[in-house]
């Protein structure tokens, strides 16, 4: 099992350039996450999605912020224009149940930096 | 909204003593997680407590949920360097999504 796979590992843009994040989730999850982790603020979900359909993104920062999951192999979570407040370690997790019901398996993080 | 609040923030031990951290939360939660991190890592989940006032064990580590299901501990006896680390529990909140607490980071003095 190659467990959660993000890609990249590490991205470092300009304040205004557009930021793609990626997530694969394993395989038969059908609950995937998208968290921020930063020092101030410490592990934020972002966005949660069950069975490919987005069911809360109230964490969602701004509209800058946008994600989308067309499959059930894939998700993105787009920053745009991204800005130096952006930067943390972006995690995508997954998990066999959906919400709070069961484990959730992370993904390595892309440590992002905005300049 | 549901909070999950952890204490200590931080905790710097002595290799060989004992650690604790505990969670509290304001809702009745119908279970709590609790989640490792270690230093430039991700979250990895370690065990789901679901029962009122249920007990486990994993080697050196004891968890614990409150009979009121409402607060958690997770204690650690005799750590060792290799338990480094930030320890976050989490609960269901609304939408049925977790939340996690502000995490209990731990340092290991050899």
């Amino acid at each position: 099992d190659a467990g959660v796979i993000q890609s990249p590992r590490h991205e470092v843009t300009e304040m205004g350039q557009e930021v793609t994040l990626r997530c694969k989730p394993i395989s038969g999850h059908n609950s995937l996450f998208w968290y921020r982790q930063t020092m101030m603020r410490g592990l934020e979900l972002l966005i949660y999605f069950n069975n490919n359909v987005p069911i809360d993104d109230s964490g969602m920062p701004e509209d800058r912020f946008s994600a989308k999951m067309p499959n059930a192999s894939f998700s993105t979570l787009k920053i745009q224009p991204s800005e130096p407040r952006d930067s943390a370690v972006y995690f995508c997790a997954s998990s066999l149940f959906g919400g709070g019901a069961g484990e959730q398996y992370f993904g390595p993080g892309t440590r992002l930096t905005v300049t | 909204g549901q909070q999950v609040m952890q204490i200590p923030q931080y905790q710097h031990v002595q290799e060989g003593e004992d650690f604790t951290t505990y969670c509290n939360s304001s809702t009745t939660l119908s279970n709590i997680q609790w989640y490792k991190q270690r230093p430039g890592g991700h979250p990895v989940f370690l065990i789901q407590l679901v029962k009122s006032g249920e007990v486990k064990k994993q080697k050196r580590l004891t968890f614990q949920f409150g009979e009121a299901k409402k607060n958690s501990s997770l204690h650690i006896t005799a750590t060792q360097t290799t338990d480094v680390g930030t320890y976050f529990c989490a609960g269901p909140g609304s939408a049925r999504q977790l939340t996690f607490g502000s995490g209990t980071q731990l340092t290991v003095l050899p």
